[in-house]
């Protein structure tokens, strides 16, 4: 079976500190792979998707970035964190077939 | 930009009582899923629609496309407490893009 990880769970960085939040698959290979942001019981929006190592869209334009070293990693990045960054931050993944399967999340504070 | 549009945006009900939330949109989508979040997790997937009208039953969840495949709506009956949480519909127009919905928070009060 599938199984998505994301770490951390939690994170609370200060304004202008970098950021890593990583994202692995595991069950599965070529995944679909989605960066979104979700505000406190709201809708998500997406950040980044891939379709294949070293493939990024953005969709936002804003002070973070993505990549995919490797098939089942998505790694989201900030060189500088800025306080409207702070969010719930989620993983998913697809076989192109729009049925995505979501990470257990990062909440994210910057302070 | 395609947008889905959930009402209602919260919902606050009493055990055992019956609800409807909306997906509503100007576009038409190639399918249409709904999600169950709950706090601190990540969305889990309810179902998926494809064909306009198509209805889709899960225990007390009944799930309706639309004709035009423009809208959708969930169907909770007899409401539990553990139906608490945050719904969001997510519908896929191409371009490997699926656009979510602003979600509807229901609380179920036993």
């Amino acid at each position: 079976s599938q199984t998505i990880h994301q770490w951390p769970a939690t994170l609370v960085q200060p304004v202008g500190s970098p950021l890593s939040l990583e994202c692995t698959v595991e069950g599965t290979s070529n995944p679909n792979l989605y960066w979104y942001r979700q505000a406190a019981g709201r809708g998500l929006q997406l950040l980044f998707y891939s379709v294949g190592i070293g493939q990024i869209s953005s969709e936002v334009p804003q002070n973070l970035s993505a990549s995919r070293p490797q098939d089942r990693q998505f790694i989201l990045s900030s060189k500088k964190l800025l306080l409207s960054d702070s969010g719930f931050y989620l993983c998913a993944w697809d076989r192109g077939v729009y049925e995505q399967y979501f990470g257990p999340g990062t909440r994210l504070t910057v302070t | 930009t395609q947008l889905l549009e959930q009402s209602p945006q919260f919902l606050s009900i009493q055990e055992g009582e019956n609800l409807t939330v909306y997906c509503n949109s100007s576009s038409v989508f190639s399918s249409l899923q709904w999600y169950r979040q709950e706090p601190g997790e990540g969305p889990v997937l309810l179902v998926t629609v494809v064909t306009g009208g198509e209805v889709k039953k899960l225990k007390r969840l009944t799930f309706q496309f639309g004709d035009a495949r423009k809208d959708s709506s969930l169907h909770i009956t007899a409401a539990q407490p553990g139906d608490t949480g945050l719904y969001l519909c997510a519908g896929d127009w191409g371009y490997q893009k699926v656009t979510f919905g602003t979600g509807t928070k229901l609380q179920v009060i036993p």
